[in-house]
């Protein structure tokens, strides 16, 4: 089956500072999404990316979909960034079952 | 716009005893499923529904039954509630064949 692999998986980063989080992709996919799942647990969907660049204010990311990769961009990190980030890409079968990352743990410290 | 709405947020049992977790959305989405998260095993499907009145399982079905009899809700429900069933439980929906899901907040429960 389809491996999606997270790197690096722990990141300590200074308040203010940028930071780039990979995630490879075992077979060709025309779906990729990040999340962000906050210290309280919650999953939020970032970006919604099978292919191309798409920002949404400090935030941004890259998939090029022929080369099996995606890039999660953050820039000016703020505390409220920490979390654990998560690609995802989406079987296309009947179950629709989500295949995840392992995940890059991120602590943004002020 | 509510979106996935998931209730209750957090949820004390005693082991055997039985409860519902309600996933509700507002976005017509056809398809809805269920997930558990548990340290170190990441997310894990255990049912879904590609539409009313269809449901199927997925990775870890065993002590977990859910129906769907509108397009909006679709309860999971523990039978006799296990020590193993302590998990953090997201329903989430999509549109079939656009590859976008959407989760809920999710739902801590615990099994004493």
């Amino acid at each position: 089956g389809i491996q999606v692999e997270q790197s690096p998986p722990d990141l300590i980063l200074q308040e203010g500072a940028n930071s780039t989080l990979r995630c490879n992709f075992s077979d060709s996919v025309n779906n990729l999404q990040w999340f962000h799942q906050n210290p309280w647990g919650q999953l939020i969907n970032l970006f919604y990316i099978p292919s191309g660049t798409k920002q949404n204010g400090r935030l941004s990311a890259t998939t090029v979909a022929t080369e099996r990769y995606s890039l999660l961009y953050i820039s000016s990190s703020q505390t409220t960034d920490s979390g654990v980030y998560f690609c995802a890409v989406l079987l296309m079968d009947s179950s629709y079952k989500l295949i995840f990352g392992s995940g890059t743990r991120l602590l943004v410290r002020p | 716009n509510a979106g996935v709405t998931q209730t209750p947020k957090f949820q004390v049992l005693k082991t055997g005893q039985s409860m519902t977790l309600q996933c509700a959305q507002d976005m017509n989405h056809e398809y809805m499923s269920w997930y558990r998260q548990d340290p170190g095993m990441g997310l894990r499907l255990i049912h879904y529904s590609v539409g009313a009145g269809i449901t199927d399982q997925g990775e870890v079905p065993n002590g977990y039954n859910v129906s769907r009899s509108t397009t909006e809700d679709f309860p999971l429900r523990l039978l006799s509630a296990a020590p193993s069933q302590t998990s953090v439980y997201f329903c989430a929906s999509s549109y079939p064949g656009s590859g976008e899901l959407f989760f809920g907040e999710g739902s801590r429960l615990t099994v004493l």
